[in-house]
């Protein structure tokens, strides 16, 4: 069983595009997280949801947008995709803020 | 803002041999995480230390937490090719944000 699953895996779209990408945990955590992992592989946070309630929200681009529809789910939509959008966008949870985060598989995203 | 630094950058090591990772941060830590990372796929949670001097082991995977110095360490004893990922710690500066360092590439050669 899955814990933290993302969905596509790998998204290669075109600038201008608007793409979404979906966040699910089955681990009953009350935080979900996206963060970005650009091509020198460091991982920043880009939005973070406690209890459906959003408590982190970085210097993201306004074309950023985060959803939870409810607890297990936070998604990522993206509007007029720009070439520096490309990289790797993990989701993760935890139990808590403060807890230690559990991380799905990441989504490449590739903006041509 | 909260800063890590890792050292080495990037480390390959034979087989068997016994390694160490160091995290150094810019501010007081509360709370350092460790995780493993393999190429296409996401972090894998290690482990956490939450106080000065605190040391925990999984395997052969060893973590300790210098608070004084702003510090952890990451020790492997006799490293298999199954260690082989990158390894990056994580911290909280006394915010919600965790913050991770660049991360240590480690190569096992058989």
């Amino acid at each position: 069983d899955t814990a933290v699953s993302q969905t596509p895996k790998y998204l290669v779209t075109q600038m201008g595009n608007d793409k979404s990408i979906k966040c699910e945990q089955n681990l009953g955590h009350d935080t979900m997280y996206w963060y970005k992992q650009d091509s020198k592989k460091f991982l920043k946070i880009m939005f973070s949801y406690n209890n459906k309630e959003l408590i982190i929200n970085e210097t993201v681009p306004n074309r950023f947008s985060p959803k939870s529809p409810d607890k297990a789910h936070l998604n990522l939509h993206i509007n007029s995709l720009e070439l520096g959008d490309s990289a790797v966008y993990f989701c993760a949870s935890s139990p808590g803020i403060f807890y230690e985060q559990y991380f799905g598989p990441g989504t490449r995203l590739t903006v041509t | 803002s909260q800063e890590l630094e890792q050292s080495p950058q990037s480390l390959i090591v034979q087989e068997g041999k016994n390694l160490t990772i160091n995290c150094t941060s810019s501010k007081t830590l509360y709370g350092l995480y460790w995780y493993k990372q393999k190429y296409g796929e996401g972090l894998i949670f290690l482990m956490m230390l939450q106080k000065g001097g605190e040391e925990k082991s999984h395997e052969k995977i060893t973590a300790k937490l210098d608070e004084k110095k702003q510090q952890s360490s990451l020790h492997i004893t006799a490293s298999q090719p199954s260690h082989a990922g990158i390894y990056l710690c994580g911290a909280r500066g006394g915010s919600e944000k965790l913050v991770f360092g660049k991360g240590t590439k480690l190569t096992v050669n058989p």
